[in-house]
């Protein structure tokens, strides 16, 4: 069974602190790892996807990877309210595209 | 904007009736993917087309249904309509197969049934 689990949340932070969103996942068999933002009412958007072990960073985004936890997180540093929204983990079994979703964390930023 | 639009962006029906949902995915894509996203969740896999074949299914019935089309469209139906049926399916297109990092969703349809 492919599963994805994320921190139930929501998480609040304060404008400007750095915001930590995690995911486990069940199976080892996954190469991808992907974050999506969401925002209410609107369809899922990339924001990071990560392969390999170790960090990957893009701007004020940073995601880590852990195979042999099979840990996954998303940190966002200087957080604004702009970046409120439900964050979305999935993993991509039998082809990065078939994707295993998470069921979401809500991030609120406030001003 | 991802090139991905979908249609109807809302619809109503009622428990066993018929849906047909419907994605125009970018020139070049060949590879699209249908998900459900009941409120609250995360979105589901239901299938994936590659090349007007189907490549790979979720754990999803046989009343999900699909077709891709060589004009870079593709259907979702869906028959026999349950209450559980009703949340946002969205489509996603992407150039080739293992390009999950170039996968784009499309605005999704919000179906309720009654």
């Amino acid at each position: 069974q492919k599963e994805v689990e994320q921190n139930s949340g929501p998480l609040s932070v304060p404008e400007g602190a750095i915001a930590s969103l995690n995911c486990t996942y069940s199976d080892r068999g996954s190469q991808s790892f992907f974050w999506y933002r969401q925002y209410s009412g609107k369809s899922p958007e990339l924001i990071m996807f990560i392969y390999s072990n170790g960090d990957k960073e893009d701007g004020r985004f940073t995601a880590q990877l852990n195979k042999a936890s099979q840990y996954v997180s998303l940190l966002i540093r200087d957080s604004q309210p702009s970046d409120s929204a439900t964050y979305l983990c999935a993993g991509g079994w039998g082809g990065s595209e078939k994707l295993v979703f998470g069921k979401g964390t809500k991030l609120t930023v406030n001003p | 904007e991802t090139g991905v639009t979908q249609s109807p962006t809302h619809l109503i029906k009622t428990r066993g009736q018929q849906v047909t949902l419907r994605c125009s995915s970018q020139s070049g894509h060949n590879t699209v993917s249908w998900y459900q996203q009941a409120l609250g969740q995360g979105p589901q896999f239901i299938f994936q087309y590659y090349r007007e074949e189907e490549n790979g299914r979720g754990n999803f019935p046989p009343r999900f249904s699909g077709l891709q089309f060589p004009n870079y469209s593709s259907e979702l139906n869906v028959n026999a309509l349950e209450l559980d049926d009703s949340a946002l399916y969205l489509c996603a297109s992407s150039p080739d197969i293992g390009g999950g990092e170039t996968q784009y969703f499309g605005p999704g349809t919000r179906l309720l049934v009654l």
